[in-house]
C-alpha cells in the first residue's frame, strides 16, 4: 500500500550538532511539507516544497532547511541543532488536483541536549 | 498572512452529550476549511472538511458548519463516546496546494 514513512521514529541529538530527519511517501503526490508541533503552538509549518527543486519556506522556517531532488523524499536538516528544536515534527503530502487533503507521516520525536 | 484562532483549548464532556470547537480565520481569500484529529501519540487524520461554497457539512456523528461572513466555522460531535476524546485541530488554505494554516488545537475529553 501507498504510504508516508518517517526516520528514525526517535533522535537524540547535542546542541550543535547537524541532523536530518527522513520523509519518504509512495503515492507521488506533489506536495510536500514539514511541521513541528509544540505544546500550545499546534501545527506550524517550517518548509514545503510544490514539486522536485521547489522549496518554500513556512511560518518557522529558521534554522531548518530542506531540498527536493526527487518526488518522493523531502528530507529535512537542522544545521546546527539547538534545545529550541526539540519537538516533534511530521511531514505530510497532498496532490494537486486530487482534493486538498495532506496526509501525515507517524512523526519524528527529537530531543535536543 | 492567515491567522486561525482556535477555541476552547480544552473541552470536557460527559459521554453522549455534544461537543463543540469554533475557529475563525483572517483571511478571507481562504476556501478550505478542514479539520484534524490527532489521538494521543499518532498522527492527525483528517475527519472532515468543508469548502467555502457550502455552508454545512455533516458525516455520521460529525458535522461542520461555515459562516464566510463572519469569517467562522465550527465542528459538531453529536452523541459522544469516549474513542472521540482526541486533540482536534481546524486549519485554513486558499485551496489546491496551499498551504494550511492550523489552530492550536482543542483537547477533547469524553468522561464515560
Amino acid at each position: 500500500d501507498a504510504e508516508i514513512t518517517q526516520s528514525p521514529r526517535h533522535k537524540i541529538t547535542e546542541t550543535g550538532r547537524q541532523v536530518t530527519l527522513a520523509c519518504h511517501q509512495t503515492w507521488n503526490h506533489n506536495n510536500m511539507f514539514w511541521y513541528r508541533q509544540d505544546l500550545g503552538h499546534g501545527l506550524r509549518l517550517i518548509h514545503y516544497s510544490y514539486g522536485v527543486q521547489d522549496t518554500n519556506k513556512g511560518e518557522v522556517s529558521d534554522g531548518y532547511s530542506v531540498s527536493r531532488s526527487n518526488t518522493e523524499d523531502l528530507p529535512l536538516t537542522l544545521e546546527s541543532a539547538a534545545s529550541s528544536q526539540t519537538s516533534v515534527y511530521f511531514c505530510a503530502s497532498s496532490q494537486t488536483g486530487r482534493g486538498d487533503e495532506q496526509f501525515f507521516g507517524p512523526g519524528t520525536r527529537l530531543t535536543v541536549l | 498572512g492567515e491567522n486561525v484562532e482556535q477555541h476552547p483549548s480544552t473541552l470536557s464532556v460527559q459521554e453522549g452529550d455534544s461537543a463543540v470547537i469554533k475557529c475563525t480565520y483572517s483571511d478571507s481569500a481562504s476556501n478550505y476549511f478542514p479539520w484534524y484529529k490527532q489521538e494521543l501519540g499518532k498522527r492527525p487524520q483528517l475527519i472532515i472538511d468543508i469548502r467555502s461554497n457550502v455552508g454545512e457539512k455533516k458525516d455520521q456523528r460529525i458535522a461542520v458548519t461555515l459562516n464566510k461572513t463572519a469569517k467562522h466555522f465550527s465542528l459538531h460531535i453529536t452523541e459522544t463516546q469516549p474513542e472521540d476524546s482526541a486533540v482536534y485541530f481546524c486549519a485554513a488554505s486558499k485551496g489546491g496546494s496551499e498551504k494550511l494554516v492550523f489552530g492550536k488545537g482543542t483537547k477533547l475529553t469524553v468522561n464515560p
